[in-house]
């Protein structure tokens, strides 16, 4: 199973709203990733988890606020989210053996617009 | 961050036909990865490369992990048309991965 799954699929909200995007992954994986992805652009790194801890924060404003609570699991807090925050937010995960991360697995994504 | 070169930007061709596309960087990776994605969803992962000169096959892709380690390509053999989408290679460097800008990929039938 190399699956990784994000809800919402789709989020809309207002730029005084406070909203959570959730991520799973059941394949052991040690390494956590948020990124944000523009219509036909590369996905932009935001964060990365390693064994449960935050790692890399690549100067993502303040209004973003991740969240690992177990090994399976992250979490993407938004709050006074701006428009030019809409994006594509993925979450994805990676195998750790011997310090080296390995394959690297996306979920579907989620849409979000802000208004 | 690390840029990685991605050409060719975009391809149109004809159903049937081979494609070829390539990565470069001036860095150095432990790993190459190639991935698809179509509009609204995430990347799926096509192949991983792991050594340097590794040459790797998934059916109709092939992909190499060059000798230098800063550079790798992706071929795809007799185009479909569901082989239309957007391209992207990543490297891999200590925690982070590493993306190319992409080629996007039309396949006229």
């Amino acid at each position: 199973d190399t699956e990784v799954t994000q809800t919402p699929k789709h989020l809309v909200m207002g730029m005084t709203n406070k909203k959570s995007l959730k991520c799973e992954q059941h394949m052991g994986h040690r390494a956590m990733y948020w990124y944000k992805q523009k219509a036909k652009k590369p996905p932009e790194l935001m964060f990365v988890y390693s064994y449960e801890k935050l790692s890399i924060n690549e100067s993502v404003p303040s209004r973003f606020s991740p969240e690992c609570p177990n090994s399976s699991l992250l979490n993407l807090h938004l709050h006074a989210l701006q428009p030019e925050d809409s994006a594509l937010y993925l979450c994805a995960s990676s195998r750790v053996a011997g310090g080296i991360y390995n394959e690297q697995f996306f979920g579907p994504g989620t849409r979000l617009t802000v208004l | 961050g690390q840029q990685l070169n991605q050409s060719p930007q975009s391809m149109f061709i004809q159903e049937g036909e081979d494609v070829s596309m390539n990565c470069t960087s001036s860095s150095i990776f432990n790993t190459w990865l190639w991935y698809k994605q179509d509009p609204g969803e995430g990347p799926v992962l096509l192949i991983a490369l792991y050594k340097a000169g590794e040459l790797t096959s998934n059916g109709r892709l092939t992909a190499q992990f060059g000798i230098t380690r800063k550079d790798s390509f992706l071929n795809i053999s007799a185009s479909i048309p569901s082989d239309v989408g957007i391209y992207f290679c990543a490297g891999q460097m200590l925690t982070q991965f590493y993306f190319g800008t992409g080629t996007s990929l039309t396949v006229i039938p």
